[in-house]
């Protein structure tokens, strides 16, 4: 089945302890990306990477970390989370082409205390 | 301003209503256009594109009005099933979405 994973789909856990959201895709797409999601301001991009080894931030990058080394990995690191990135966390992958579907992950429900 | 607008609502309809939702962007420079679709907190899925000419897929119709940066969603004949948040999503170059914050519906029985 083609899909999009997340793991964990939940996580609580205290400031300043780092942390990795994995994201996997089974589609062959090159372009992934990461937003969080949050109430009033909708999906916001945190990264995108066009391909492998290719990363570039989106709009609200700060605090966060990506990398691309395999084309079905694209995990987003937080090295210190602080409360303000308490949110839900979406990554998604778009085959080649503009315009294209995004496919998105089940979400990723983080808290920071 | 946001780049992307949308009437947050909720929007609360009777079934068999027909309801339309409107989006306005910032960018001129935009190239897609969509309409995405959110059950409560699960992930975004694509409803539908939405072309210049307009488009049509069953109940739902998608209009675009480039010169007056503003796109709509009309939903025929509301089911209950179409009780969720809908999203409206505008892409430039490198294929970065912007997301506007989404109009919530419900259908009424």
């Amino acid at each position: 089945e083609a899909q999009v994973t997340q793991n964990p789909r939940y996580l609580i856990t205290v400031t300043g302890k780092k942390l990795t959201v994995t994201c996997s895709q089974n589609m062959n797409h090159e372009y992934m990306s990461w937003y969080r999601q949050d109430p009033g301001l909708g999906l916001r991009q945190i990264y995108y990477s066009m391909n492998v080894e290719v990363t570039d931030k989106g709009d609200v990058p700060e605090g966060y970390k990506v990398s691309r080394k395999e084309k079905r990995n694209f995990p987003l690191i937080l090295e210190s989370p602080s409360p303000n990135q308490t949110s839900l966390y979406f990554c998604a992958s778009t085959p080649q082409g503009e315009g294209d579907t995004q496919y998105f992950g089940p979400g990723t429900r983080l808290t920071v205390l | 301003r946001k780049e992307v607008e949308q009437d947050p609502g909720p929007f609360n309809v009777p079934e068999g209503a027909t309801v339309a939702f409107n989006c306005t962007y910032s960018n001129s420079a935009s190239q897609s256009f969509f309409w995405y679709r959110q059950d409560c907190r699960k992930e975004p899925k694509l409803l539908m594109s939405v072309y210049s000419s307009g488009n049509e897929d069953g109940r739902f119709t998608a209009q675009l009005n480039r010169a007056s940066q503003y796109i709509s969603l009309l939903i025929r004949d509301s089911k209950l099933s179409d009780s969720a948040t809908y999203l409206c999503v505008v892409s430039g170059s490198a294929r970065q979405l912007t997301f506007g914050s989404g109009t919530q519906l419900t259908v009424l029985p």
